[in-house]
């Protein structure tokens, strides 16, 4: 079964810091990644995904992300994160073969202090 | 281009009521997924339509819980004698499926919230 693990609940960065956010995910074939936002009490916003080519993907408000197979990684960055960066952070992957759904990791908060 | 809208944002209930959601997807997408979000969690899938043609269903998805998409547009869930373990966020995601194998992209609506007292 595909899973996904974001091994930083919680990540406290300065504003003007750069952030780095960790996504692993198990999968058996070429995955399809997503990273999505969430801001309280707000539905899911996407940031960006991989389906296939360049490993570096650009997305809205700055994020990049890196798809490494060889460490089954999708992490999310920015170079300088603002105040209004401050939200929840979700990796997912999906789908598969006759799978649709996407499956969540568990989310990583961010918040920014001035 | 709007995007999914879901009503009503937040609901209250008492144990034992039925409440029911509704959620609009973006037009012309043809699939429409429904995933519950618990505090501190990702979203974990319910059920997922193309067109109107119900196709998973978690099995998270007791049988006090029913979706519909008729036609093919909106769609709504509607929870049966509701219990406090069902308070959640309850999210609606749409996507457009060109028959592009799994290349989609879901979207998602702002979420109702539910609360059982």
């Amino acid at each position: 079964a595909q899973s996904v693990t974001q091994p930083d609940i919680h990540i406290t960065v300065s504003e003007g810091a750069s952030l780095e956010l960790r996504c692993n995910y198990s999968y058996g074939a070429t995955p399809y990644l997503f990273w999505y936002v969430q801001s309280p009490g707000q539905g899911l916003q996407l940031l960006l995904k991989y389906f296939s080519g360049d490993t570096l993907v650009q997305g809205i408000k700055g994020f990049e992300a890196e798809f490494k197979r060889s460490q089954s990684s999708f992490n999310l960055r920015k170079p300088s994160v603002h105040w209004s960066d401050a939200a929840e952070y979700f990796c997912a992957v999906g789908p598969r073969s006759n799978d649709y759904k996407l499956s969540f990791g568990a989310g990583t908060t961010v918040t920014v202090r001035a | 281009d709007t995007g999914v809208s879901q009503n009503p944002r937040h609901k209250i209930t008492k144990r034992g009521q039925n409440v029911t959601f509704r959620c609009d997807p973006i037009s012309e997408h043809n699939r429409l997924y429904w995933y519950r979000q618990t505090l501190g969690q990702g979203p974990e899938f319910l059920t997922y339509f193309q067109n109107e043609a119900q196709l998973e269903k978690s099995r998270l998805l007791s049988d006090r819980f029913s979706a519909e998409r008729p036609k093919g547009s909106f769609s709504t869930l509607e929870i049966q004698r509701t219990e406090q373990g069902d308070s959640a966020m309850y999210l609606c995601a749409s996507s457009l499926n060109r028959g592009q194998g799994f290349r989609e992209t879901q979207y998602f609506g702002p979420g109702t919230r539910l609360l059982v007292l």
